[in-house]
């Protein structure tokens, strides 16, 4: 699986849109790009997932560069519930190939009053 | 919505003891993972499961670990001799296939914090 690059740390104000970047420049053809986030002591959490379009959900929304190097995870109105670790993932999800995720370090997101 | 359950919460053992976490998958899923995370460390794959067999270990994923699906619905993490490194938080996952593609959200269980002692 491709390497991803996430910042160690960020802080976002409450009520306002939180953006975590993830640099995934060696990423292949058949690989989509994942993010998922690990609140304190809890089992992850899929959050979203994209191959080249921009994706959106009920929880975020994914850019990804046209490129596919890089892409940024917006979270439009963080609450301090979306205090977390925040885990950038690039894999192939087909069967054939190894389907588990690898986790790197993520990006601690802490939302302040 | 349906979640993944996992069982004991937090087990304490001793070093050199059998110890056995169980996970209740999302009922229509068919892949299984188990994952754990050393406190303060990265998630680390340890093993996935498909069709009653292990279709990916990791290097932890040593002898003294195995992992069945006994009932056709519990998913079994068996440790057989623990040892101190052991020490963790271990999560199960579950996902569904469709068309050949493991789907894509991989659901995961609240963990079993497992300290061995």
């Amino acid at each position: 699986d491709a390497k991803t690059t996430q910042p160690t740390s960020m802080d976002c104000a409450e009520g306002r849109a939180a953006n975590l970047p993830c640099n995934h420049s060696t990423i292949s053809g058949n690989e989509y790009v994942y993010w998922y986030r690990q609140i304190h002591s809890q089992g992850p959490q899929y959050i979203i997932h994209g191959l080249k379009n921009n994706e959106t959900n009920e929880m975020a929304s994914l850019i990804i560069t046209e490129d596919r190097k890089s892409s940024t995870l917006i979270l439009p109105h963080a609450t301090l519930r979306d205090t977390a670790v925040y885990y950038c993932i690039v894999r192939s999800p087909w069967r054939s190939s190894a389907s588990k995720i690898i986790f790197g370090s993520g990006t601690r997101l802490s939302i302040r009053p | 919505e349906p979640e993944v359950t996992q069982t004991p919460s937090h087990q304490v053992t001793q070093m050199g003891q059998e110890v056995i976490l169980r996970c209740v998958p999302i009922s229509n899923h068919l892949y299984f993972y188990w994952y754990r995370q050393i406190l303060g460390q990265k998630v680390e794959f340890l093993v996935s499961f498909y069709n009653n067999e292990i279709s990916e270990k990791s290097e932890i994923f040593d002898d003294q670990f195995s992992v069945e699906r006994p009932d056709g619905s519990n998913f079994t993490l068996k440790i057989r001799s623990t040892k101190l490194e052991d020490s963790a938080m271990y999560f199960c996952a579950t996902a569904t296939i469709r068309l050949g593609q493991v789907n894509h959200e991989q659901y995961f269980g609240p963990g079993t914090r497992l300290t061995v002692t």
